[in-house]
Protein backbone atom coordinates (compact mmCIF):
# COMPACT_ATOMS: atom_id res chain seq x y z
CA UNK A 1 0.00 0.00 0.00
CA UNK A 2 0.99 3.58 -0.09
CA UNK A 3 2.66 5.62 2.97
CA UNK A 4 4.96 8.70 3.44
CA UNK A 5 7.64 8.79 6.22
CA UNK A 6 8.88 11.66 7.60
CA UNK A 7 11.59 12.62 10.25
CA UNK A 8 10.69 12.50 13.46
CA UNK A 9 9.74 16.26 15.11
CA UNK A 10 9.85 18.56 16.87
CA UNK A 11 12.79 20.17 14.98
CA UNK A 12 13.85 23.65 16.88
CA UNK A 13 15.45 26.09 14.95
CA UNK A 14 16.61 29.58 15.41
CA UNK A 15 15.07 32.67 13.41
CA UNK A 16 16.67 33.06 10.06
CA UNK A 17 18.16 29.01 10.23
CA UNK A 18 17.87 26.54 7.12
CA UNK A 19 15.37 24.33 7.16
CA UNK A 20 15.02 21.07 5.98
CA UNK A 21 12.18 18.67 6.71
CA UNK A 22 12.82 15.09 4.63
CA UNK A 23 9.27 12.99 3.18
CA UNK A 24 9.80 9.94 1.38
CA UNK A 25 7.01 8.04 -0.31
CA UNK A 26 5.95 4.32 -1.14
CA UNK A 27 3.44 4.09 -3.78
CA UNK A 28 2.13 2.82 -7.05
CA UNK A 29 2.28 4.31 -10.38
CA UNK A 30 2.78 8.02 -10.28
CA UNK A 31 1.92 10.27 -7.56
CA UNK A 32 0.71 13.41 -6.33
CA UNK A 33 2.89 15.29 -3.70
CA UNK A 34 1.94 17.71 -1.10
CA UNK A 35 2.98 19.60 1.92
CA UNK A 36 0.34 20.76 4.20
CA UNK A 37 0.86 22.63 7.51
CA UNK A 38 -1.33 23.15 9.97
CA UNK A 39 -0.56 26.43 12.65
CA UNK A 40 -1.56 25.93 16.40
CA UNK A 41 -5.58 25.66 16.94
CA UNK A 42 -6.34 25.79 12.79
CA UNK A 43 -7.09 23.30 10.51
CA UNK A 44 -4.59 22.23 7.54
CA UNK A 45 -3.88 24.38 5.08
CA UNK A 46 -2.23 23.61 1.42
CA UNK A 47 1.32 24.85 1.82
CA UNK A 48 2.56 23.65 -1.65
CA UNK A 49 2.15 20.53 -4.49
CA UNK A 50 4.38 18.62 -7.32
CA UNK A 51 2.40 16.61 -9.69
CA UNK A 52 5.42 14.71 -11.20
CA UNK A 53 8.59 14.07 -11.31
CA UNK A 54 10.80 17.24 -11.35
CA UNK A 55 8.51 19.43 -10.41
CA UNK A 56 8.88 21.80 -7.54
CA UNK A 57 6.18 23.16 -5.41
CA UNK A 58 6.88 26.28 -3.97
CA UNK A 59 5.21 28.82 -2.00
CA UNK A 60 5.88 31.63 1.37
CA UNK A 61 9.53 30.60 0.63
CA UNK A 62 8.96 27.03 1.51
CA UNK A 63 10.11 24.58 -1.69
CA UNK A 64 9.85 20.89 -2.55
CA UNK A 65 11.38 18.71 -5.25
CA UNK A 66 9.42 16.00 -6.36
CA UNK A 67 12.40 13.55 -6.85
CA UNK A 68 11.06 9.91 -8.54
CA UNK A 69 14.78 8.34 -8.30
CA UNK A 70 15.17 8.64 -4.88
CA UNK A 71 10.79 8.73 -3.83
CA UNK A 72 11.70 11.96 -1.67
CA UNK A 73 10.01 15.24 -1.58
CA UNK A 74 11.94 16.98 1.19
CA UNK A 75 10.92 20.19 2.53
CA UNK A 76 13.65 23.39 2.57
CA UNK A 77 13.21 27.15 3.56
CA UNK A 78 16.22 29.06 3.50
CA UNK A 79 15.27 31.28 6.44
CA UNK A 80 12.63 30.59 9.07
CA UNK A 81 10.54 32.94 10.95
CA UNK A 82 8.99 32.31 14.54
CA UNK A 83 5.95 32.29 12.50
CA UNK A 84 6.47 29.52 10.53
CA UNK A 85 6.51 27.57 13.64
CA UNK A 86 3.54 25.04 13.29
CA UNK A 87 2.89 20.81 12.29
CA UNK A 88 3.58 19.98 8.01
CA UNK A 89 2.87 17.04 6.84
CA UNK A 90 4.15 15.54 3.69
CA UNK A 91 1.28 13.55 1.71
CA UNK A 92 0.65 11.44 -1.27
CA UNK A 93 -2.26 11.04 -3.66
CA UNK A 94 -2.33 8.27 -5.69
CA UNK A 95 -3.67 8.81 -9.54
CA UNK A 96 -4.21 5.30 -10.44
CA UNK A 97 -6.69 3.75 -7.90
CA UNK A 98 -10.72 4.34 -8.80
CA UNK A 99 -10.85 6.93 -5.53
CA UNK A 100 -8.76 9.12 -4.97
CA UNK A 101 -7.19 9.99 -0.85
CA UNK A 102 -4.33 11.64 0.60
CA UNK A 103 -1.99 9.65 2.44
CA UNK A 104 -0.54 11.73 4.84
CA UNK A 105 2.91 11.77 7.18
CA UNK A 106 2.77 11.91 10.94
CA UNK A 107 3.57 15.35 10.74
CA UNK A 108 6.53 17.00 11.94
CA UNK A 109 6.41 20.06 14.31
CA UNK A 110 8.40 22.80 13.56
CA UNK A 111 9.32 25.24 16.47
CA UNK A 112 11.58 28.32 15.86
CA UNK A 113 12.78 30.96 18.41
CA UNK A 114 14.15 33.90 18.96
CA UNK B 1 -15.79 33.52 2.37
CA UNK B 2 -14.92 29.98 3.62
CA UNK B 3 -14.74 27.91 1.08
CA UNK B 4 -14.91 24.38 3.02
CA UNK B 5 -16.94 24.97 6.92
CA UNK B 6 -17.57 22.75 9.30
CA UNK B 7 -19.62 22.81 12.58
CA UNK B 8 -19.44 23.11 15.31
CA UNK B 9 -14.96 23.56 15.78
CA UNK B 10 -15.67 22.46 19.41
CA UNK B 11 -17.36 20.12 21.07
CA UNK B 12 -17.54 18.19 24.50
CA UNK B 13 -19.63 15.43 25.18
CA UNK B 14 -20.51 12.39 27.48
CA UNK B 15 -19.72 8.65 26.68
CA UNK B 16 -22.43 6.93 24.86
CA UNK B 17 -24.35 10.47 23.29
CA UNK B 18 -25.15 10.61 19.43
CA UNK B 19 -23.66 13.62 17.94
CA UNK B 20 -23.07 15.02 14.16
CA UNK B 21 -20.58 17.08 12.69
CA UNK B 22 -21.37 19.04 9.42
CA UNK B 23 -19.80 19.77 6.44
CA UNK B 24 -20.26 22.47 3.62
CA UNK B 25 -18.34 23.52 0.72
CA UNK B 26 -18.81 26.16 -1.58
CA UNK B 27 -16.41 25.51 -4.43
CA UNK B 28 -19.02 23.59 -6.12
CA UNK B 29 -16.94 20.89 -5.93
CA UNK B 30 -17.78 17.19 -6.58
CA UNK B 31 -16.02 15.25 -4.15
CA UNK B 32 -16.26 14.94 -0.45
CA UNK B 33 -14.18 13.89 2.64
CA UNK B 34 -13.94 13.34 6.30
CA UNK B 35 -10.51 12.47 8.02
CA UNK B 36 -9.54 11.79 11.28
CA UNK B 37 -6.84 13.44 13.37
CA UNK B 38 -5.69 11.35 16.67
CA UNK B 39 -4.16 12.73 19.43
CA UNK B 40 -0.72 11.83 18.04
CA UNK B 41 -1.79 14.23 14.87
CA UNK B 42 -1.66 11.16 13.05
CA UNK B 43 -4.30 11.99 9.86
CA UNK B 44 -6.39 9.33 8.17
CA UNK B 45 -9.26 9.45 5.74
CA UNK B 46 -12.68 7.60 6.86
CA UNK B 47 -14.92 8.39 4.00
CA UNK B 48 -15.05 9.73 1.11
CA UNK B 49 -18.12 10.74 -1.27
CA UNK B 50 -18.56 11.41 -5.32
CA UNK B 51 -21.69 13.03 -6.62
CA UNK B 52 -23.72 11.66 -3.13
CA UNK B 53 -22.09 8.48 -3.71
CA UNK B 54 -20.06 6.59 -1.09
CA UNK B 55 -16.53 6.27 -2.73
CA UNK B 56 -14.28 5.40 0.08
CA UNK B 57 -14.49 3.46 3.15
CA UNK B 58 -12.09 2.87 5.52
CA UNK B 59 -11.61 0.90 8.07
CA UNK B 60 -14.31 2.40 10.56
CA UNK B 61 -16.97 0.88 13.34
CA UNK B 62 -20.28 1.60 11.85
CA UNK B 63 -21.19 4.11 14.76
CA UNK B 64 -20.16 6.44 12.50
CA UNK B 65 -22.59 7.28 9.00
CA UNK B 66 -21.70 9.95 6.77
CA UNK B 67 -24.59 11.45 5.21
CA UNK B 68 -24.73 13.73 1.50
CA UNK B 69 -27.91 15.36 1.07
CA UNK B 70 -26.13 17.20 -1.88
CA UNK B 71 -22.89 18.06 -3.21
CA UNK B 72 -21.90 20.57 -1.27
CA UNK B 73 -22.72 18.74 2.11
CA UNK B 74 -21.46 16.18 3.91
CA UNK B 75 -22.17 15.32 7.55
CA UNK B 76 -20.92 12.96 10.08
CA UNK B 77 -23.01 11.25 12.53
CA UNK B 78 -21.24 9.31 15.20
CA UNK B 79 -23.27 7.26 17.39
CA UNK B 80 -23.00 5.52 20.95
CA UNK B 81 -19.64 7.93 21.54
CA UNK B 82 -16.73 6.17 22.80
CA UNK B 83 -13.80 7.86 24.79
CA UNK B 84 -11.53 6.58 21.58
CA UNK B 85 -13.32 8.93 19.56
CA UNK B 86 -11.71 12.19 21.28
CA UNK B 87 -10.03 13.31 17.80
CA UNK B 88 -10.03 16.31 15.20
CA UNK B 89 -12.01 15.71 12.84
CA UNK B 90 -11.38 16.95 9.61
CA UNK B 91 -13.89 17.97 6.51
CA UNK B 92 -12.23 18.05 2.52
CA UNK B 93 -13.42 18.68 -0.43
CA UNK B 94 -11.58 18.37 -4.40
CA UNK B 95 -12.94 18.76 -7.63
CA UNK B 96 -13.12 15.46 -9.56
CA UNK B 97 -11.60 12.03 -8.15
CA UNK B 98 -8.33 10.88 -11.10
CA UNK B 99 -7.27 14.09 -11.76
CA UNK B 100 -3.69 14.41 -10.85
CA UNK B 101 -3.93 18.18 -10.93
CA UNK B 102 -6.57 18.65 -8.35
CA UNK B 103 -6.36 19.69 -4.45
CA UNK B 104 -8.05 18.54 -1.40
CA UNK B 105 -8.77 21.55 0.69
CA UNK B 106 -9.43 20.69 4.10
CA UNK B 107 -11.89 22.42 6.69
CA UNK B 108 -10.60 23.80 10.02
CA UNK B 109 -11.32 21.09 11.64
CA UNK B 110 -13.93 20.29 14.72
CA UNK B 111 -12.37 19.02 17.81
CA UNK B 112 -14.69 16.53 19.53
CA UNK B 113 -13.81 15.33 23.19
CA UNK B 114 -15.70 12.79 24.87
CA UNK B 115 -16.09 12.30 28.50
Amino acid sequence: GNSVTQMEGPVTLSEEAFLTINCTYTATGYPSLFWYVQYPGEGLQLLLKATKADDKGSNKGFEATYRKETTSFHLEKGSVQVSDSAVYFCALRDNTGTASKLTFGTGTRLQVTL
Amino acid sequence: DTAVSQTPKYLVTQMGNDKSIKCEQNLGHDTMYWYKQDSKKFLKIMFSYNNKELIINETVPNRFSPKSPDKAHLNLHINSLELGDSAVYFCASSQGVLSSGNTIYFGEGSWLTVV
